[in-house]
């Protein structure tokens, strides 16, 4: 899991409510990542950030949004229009956003709708 | 876009014997092929890449082979552990346009004692 560490393990949410999921690194990286894994599916990128203050939609940005406002931290919120968000959210980073550096990943949380 | 698929979803193997999994890619700009291990509860960590211009790459009892013109490259485990058992996923980037990576859907490996 490297440097990166996401909060918290568990989360759950209720209807209608917002929730933010923190992630954090200290391998003073540029570029960070959100994917949502659902059972049985691949990693599918909500949104990455190439630098601070930039961010892009990734396949499945409806629902959800991000702020950089700092290089260690790339917080993911998922918001009330998200309709299905039980899933597994991982959070990953890599040294400059290109696309052929390694991607080092956090350990997830899991995200329940009570 | 990009879209990889993956087989098989999943594999059994006995110890010591070898394990294959194969990717198909579409995106015919995509000249990165990284492979990631996921054990349960944990986010995937790397262990093997191949770049376009090379069509194997090999580390220790794992290796990669890729062919460019078939649009599709594999994943070689030999003399498998029980601590290979995890589930593998391929992924495919371009360094122009998007650059993510686009992830298969991944492949339970279980290794018998």
């Amino acid at each position: 899991d490297g440097g990166i560490t996401q909060s918290p393990k568990y989360l759950f949410r209720k209807e209608g409510q917002n929730v933010t999921l923190s992630c954090e690194q200290n391998l003073n990286h540029d570029a960070m990542y959100w994917y949502r894994q659902d059972p049985g599916q691949g990693l599918r990128l909500i949104y990455y950030s190439q630098i601070v203050n930039d961010f892009q939609k990734g396949d499945i940005a409806e629902g959800y949004s991000v702020s950089r406002e700092k290089k260690e931290s790339f917080p993911l919120t998922v918001t009330s229009a998200q309709k299905n968000p039980t899933a597994f959210y991982l959070c990953a980073s890599s040294l400059a956003g290109r696309s052929q550096e390694t991607q080092y990943f956090g350990p997830g949380t899991r995200l329940l709708v009570l | 876009g990009e879209n990889v698929e993956q087989h098989p979803s999943t594999l059994s193997v006995q110890e010591g014997d070898s394990a294959v999994i194969k990717c198909t890619y579409s995106d015919s700009a995509s000249n990165y092929f990284p492979w990631y291990k996921q054990e349960l509860g944990k986010g995937p960590q790397l262990i093997i890449d191949i770049r376009s211009n090379v069509g194997e790459k090999k580390d220790q009892r794992i290796a990669v082979t890729l062919n460019k013109t078939a649009k599709h490259f594999s994943l070689h485990i030999t003399e498998t552990q029980p601590e290979d058992s995890a589930v593998y996923f391929c992924a495919a980037s371009r360094d122009t346009g998007r650059r993510a990576l686009t992830f298969g859907s991944g492949t339970r490996l279980q290794v018998q004692p």
